[in-house]
């Protein structure tokens, strides 16, 4: 089955700085690529996925990388708020999601 | 539309009781799904439905755990007997598609065995 090993496990950073999150993935089938929000006491929320047609995409202060031949894919955060603080999922799909470990994302004022 | 709807929110039990915990999914989604949330083992899909039929149970932990969806708008997750280690959030969630769309999660029902 699929597996997906998601780096760090934590990561704190300055208001303003830009934050990175790194997943690898080892089944070659999966074709869908999700990254999930958690904030505390709620469920996890869907905020940017890329398909394996696609290399990049961004929304916002938000973009996502893939690179199919590694297989690893990255999360990428820029101009960084209290508010994103939270925990980061990413997940690999070719049929069922499975997540990453998840990141503990802190921003500090 | 009110989202994934869970209840309780919030289950202690002691070990042995039964415990039941319920899903409403959003009107219109295919798909259903029941996510088990610990620290050590991350989020695992234990179950899926299609069209209120289940299709993969291989995440189910053993026997004491069943899941159920009789109707569209309706599923349980039932654990019986319960024990201390199935304390841990159980997420519902639902989709449109299987793999390449957005799953949309409930609140999870945050369960403590004690």
């Amino acid at each position: 089955g699929e597996n997906v090993e998601q780096h760090p496990s934590t990561l704190s950073v300055q208001e303003g700085d830009s934050a990175v999150i790194k997943c690898t993935y080892s089944d070659s089938a999966s074709n869908y690529f999700p990254w999930y929000k958690q904030e505390l006491g709620k469920g996890p929320q869907l905020i940017i996925d890329i398909r394996s047609n696609v290399g990049e995409k961004k929304d916002q202060r938000i973009a996502v990388t893939l690179n199919k031949t590694a297989k690893h894919f990255s999360l990428h955060i820029t101009e960084t708020q209290p508010e994103d603080s939270a925990v980061y999922f990413c997940a690999a799909s070719s049929m069922k999601l499975t997540f990453g470990q998840g990141t503990i994302l802190t921003v500090h004022p | 539309d009110a989202g994934v709807i869970q209840s309780p929110r919030h289950e202690v039990t002691e070990m042995g009781q039964e415990v039941t915990l319920r899903c409403k999914p959003i009107s219109g989604h295919d798909y259903l799904f029941w996510y088990r949330q610990t620290m050590m083992r991350g989020l695992e899909l234990l179950i899926y439905f299609n069209n209120n039929v289940p299709i993969d149970d291989s995440g189910m932990p053993e026997d004491r755990f069943s899941a159920k969806m009789p109707n569209a708008s309706f599923s349980t997750l039932k654990i019986q007997p319960s024990e201390p280690r199935d304390s841990a959030v159980y997420f519902c969630a639902s989709s449109f598609t299987l793999g390449r769309g957005e799953q949309y999660f409930g609140p999870g029902t945050r369960l403590t065995v004690t």
